[in-house]
């Protein structure tokens, strides 16, 4: 089974750019979240899609982050325009039931971002 | 707003010995809980879940979940260097949210 797939996995961009994420969920994943993780703290969830409708954006900043899922598959992630506070790891992962019918998250391997 | 707390150590340990990470929440309506692992530059890998009160062993790793003291912990027996490693405890309610991890020294 392929993994969850993320693109690029490092930019670098000045303040005030914008810069766009990728993300290719494991096959037959329904559930898509995305996660900003900052140095030294835990995953905070951005945005949950199921399909392609959006479970939960409470916690994205909408006047400069977007995301979209337009087929129920990929899932690009936006941010216009970028802030130095917004040097972090983006994560995506995809949901799965587990044998015991628990879901089970799997990340990518992540794009590490630097705003200078 | 739905918190999970964990020291974040580190926590140093000699090999063979037991690690012990701690963890609380304060969204009652979290049914399940989970370890994950996190290796310097890598993303989360979970090890363990957990979802009814007691405790839960899978090979060196056991979970405890106390829900009436909103209290979650892991055991790693025989502790290796190779468990040196962030561990990140997360409880789902609508979605996942995680503590900002404990880091684990396992020395040699």
């Amino acid at each position: 089974e392929a993994g969850v797939a993320q693109s690029p996995r490092y930019k670098i961009i000045e303040k005030r750019q914008s810069v766009a994420f990728w993300c290719n969920p494991i096959s037959g994943h329904a559930t898509l979240y995305w996660y900003q993780q900052i140095l030294g703290q835990g995953p905070k969830l951005l945005i949950q899609f199921q399909n392609n409708g959006v479970v939960d954006d409470s916690q994205l900043p909408k006047d400069r982050f977007s995301a979209e899922r337009l087929k129920g598959v990929d899932s690009t992630l936006k941010i216009q325009p970028a802030k130095l506070e917004d040097s972090a790891v983006y994560l995506c992962a995809s949901e799965s039931q587990g044998a015991s019918g628990a879901n089970v998250l799997t990340f990518g391997a992540g794009s590490r971002l630097t705003v200078l | 707003q739905k918190e999970v707390e964990q020291n974040s150590g580190p926590l140093s340990v000699p090999e063979g010995a037991i690690a012990s990470l701690n963890c609380t929440y304060s969204d009652r309506v979290s049914q399940s809980f989970f370890w994950y692992r996190q290796y310097s530059g890598k993303s989360p890998e979970l090890i363990m879940s957990i979802y009814s009160n007691g405790d839960k062993e899978d090979g060196r790793f056991t979970a405890q979940l106390n829900k009436a003291s909103q209290y979650v912990s892991l055991l790693i027996r025989d502790s290796q260097p190779s468990d040196s490693a962030t561990y990140l405890c997360a409880s789902l309610s609508a979605a996942l949210t995680f503590g900002k991890g404990t880091m684990l020294l396992v020395s040699p």
